[in-house]
């Protein structure tokens, strides 16, 4: 079976452009996580939805970071605008039920200039 | 003071050696204890998951939990090169975490 699958791989921009990280979770998979991942702070959840509904965006550092799961296979985290300490690697996960471990996706690497 | 404390490393070891990593932690209400392998430039991978407190072991990997003394371990046994990998304890008061607490990671290399 195919695993969480995230695009690009990779992102380099300037400062004050939109950036857009997508996520398409393990099929069957009804819970969906963003992380980000720093040196400084480790691994950090953002927000996480429940079949396709955000529960818990707590996480979510200001207004300029926003997420949707408009469907059960596909989800988006948008920067606008991003700043330079967005720069992280952002991780989604997904899970099929409430006491199953999540499984996570390779990572987007997000560079802001 | 961080709710999961991971001693970051680096920790060399030579092949063949049995590894220890531990987490500490401070939030009573964890049940649920997991253990992630990651790779450079890789997303975490789990290996390991246990509920309260005991002992699991699957092949060369072995998860213990102290709930009395808020403390995890993953023994490795026979190390390789391939275990070469930062190590990521993870923790919830619900299984599967809806909220996972991570550490920060251990950082591992096993030499020829």
């Amino acid at each position: 079976d195919a695993g969480v699958i995230q695009s690009p791989r990779h992102e380099v921009t300037e400062m004050g452009q939109e950036v857009t990280l997508r996520c398409k979770p393990i099929s069957g998979h009804n819970s969906l996580f963003w992380y980000r991942q720093t040196m400084m702070r480790g691994l950090e959840l953002l927000i996480y939805f429940n079949n396709n509904v955000p529960i818990d965006d707590s996480g979510m550092p200001e207004d300029r970071f926003s997420a949707k799961m408009p469907n059960a296979s596909f989800s988006t985290l948008k920067i606008q605008p991003s700043e330079p300490r967005d720069s992280a690697v952002y991780f989604c996960a997904s899970r099929t039920g409430i006491n199953q471990p999540q499984h996570f996706g390779d990572g987007t690497r997000l560079s802001i200039l | 003071q961080k709710e999961v404390e991971q001693d970051p490393g680096p920790l060399s070891v030579p092949e063949g050696a049995i590894v220890s990593l531990n987490c500490t932690y401070s939030n009573s209400a964890f049940q649920y204890f997991m253990w992630y392998r990651q790779y450079s430039r890789k997303g975490p991978e789990l290996l390991m998951y246990t509920y309260s407190s005991g002992n699991k072991e699957d092949g060369r990997f072995t998860a213990q939990v102290d709930k009395s003394s808020k403390y995890i371990s993953l023994f490795i046994r026979d190390s390789q090169p391939s275990d070469s990998a930062t190590y990521l304890c993870a923790m919830s008061p619900t299984g599967g975490g809806n909220k996972l607490t991570f550490g920060t990671g251990t950082q591992l290399k096993v030499e020829l």
